[in-house]
């Protein structure tokens, strides 16, 4: 069954605006992983975290790694039209480290 | 450095045909993985090899699905006989190492059975 929960489904923001989305699951993972999807590419990895309470940034993106280490949010400033894509979370759960478990994916569209 | 590259890009077969996907990875990446997204769900492990051994193949749908990577290089996923269900898009990955080490993921392939 569904593992991770990720919302929103679809977000429609204005350029320029913040933007925030975030990943629940009630299993405990042991990373947790943001990464995007443009149209015809696979996915890339923009922010891996690897411990509870973990906040780490790249760029305009902003990720951390929840307490209870089943939640994580993703934040992106200030976006840009180049922002526009698939953004899915991932992890991974004990003791399989190397099996990535992802979510649905929040479809990110940008408003000029 | 070329990335991880996949075989064909699309493909379109009839139910009850065969398909063989191939992908290509980072050179010098012994772990390869395979995942696959089917329409409106999320991506999900398939299986793992490292170098020619399979770790890890317990996301595999089943026994229609046959997974090699003779030499430790380069795999083929191989569907036959495709069903309706197995549209969807096959991504392959690599890794230098096993276990915290980023995947770098290939564009996927995108298989529609008619």
């Amino acid at each position: 069954g569904q593992q991770l929960n990720q919302s929103p489904q679809s977000m429609f923001i204005q350029e320029g605006e913040d933007v925030s989305m975030n990943c629940t699951s009630s299993s405990i993972f042991n990373t947790w992983l943001w990464y995007k999807q443009d149209p015809g590419e696979g996915p890339v990895l923009l922010i891996a975290l690897y411990k509870a309470g973990e906040l780490t940034s790249n760029g305009r993106l902003t990720a951390q790694f929840g307490i209870t280490r089943k939640d994580s949010f993703l934040n992106i400033s200030a976006s840009i039209p180049s922002d526009v894509g698939i953004y899915f979370c991932a992890g991974t759960r004990p003791p399989l480290d190397d099996k990535i478990i992802f979510g649905k994916g929040t479809r990110l569209h940008i408003l000029p | 450095e070329a990335g991880v590259t996949q075989f064909p890009s699309h493909s379109v077969i009839e139910k009850g045909q065969t398909v063989t996907l191939r992908c290509d990875p980072i050179s010098g990446h012994d772990n390869l993985y395979w995942y696959r997204r089917v329409m409106g769900k999320e991506i999900k492990f398939l299986l793992h090899f490292v170098k020619e051994s399979k770790q890890d193949e317990s996301g595999m749908p089943n026994n229609r699905f046959l997974a090699e990577r003779t030499g430790g290089t380069y795999s083929t996923l191989k569907v036959q006989p495709a069903e309706l269900e197995d549209s969807g898009v096959y991504f392959c990955a690599s890794s230098l190492r096993s276990g915290q080490e980023t995947q770098y993921f290939g564009p996927g392939t995108r298989l529609l059975v008619l």
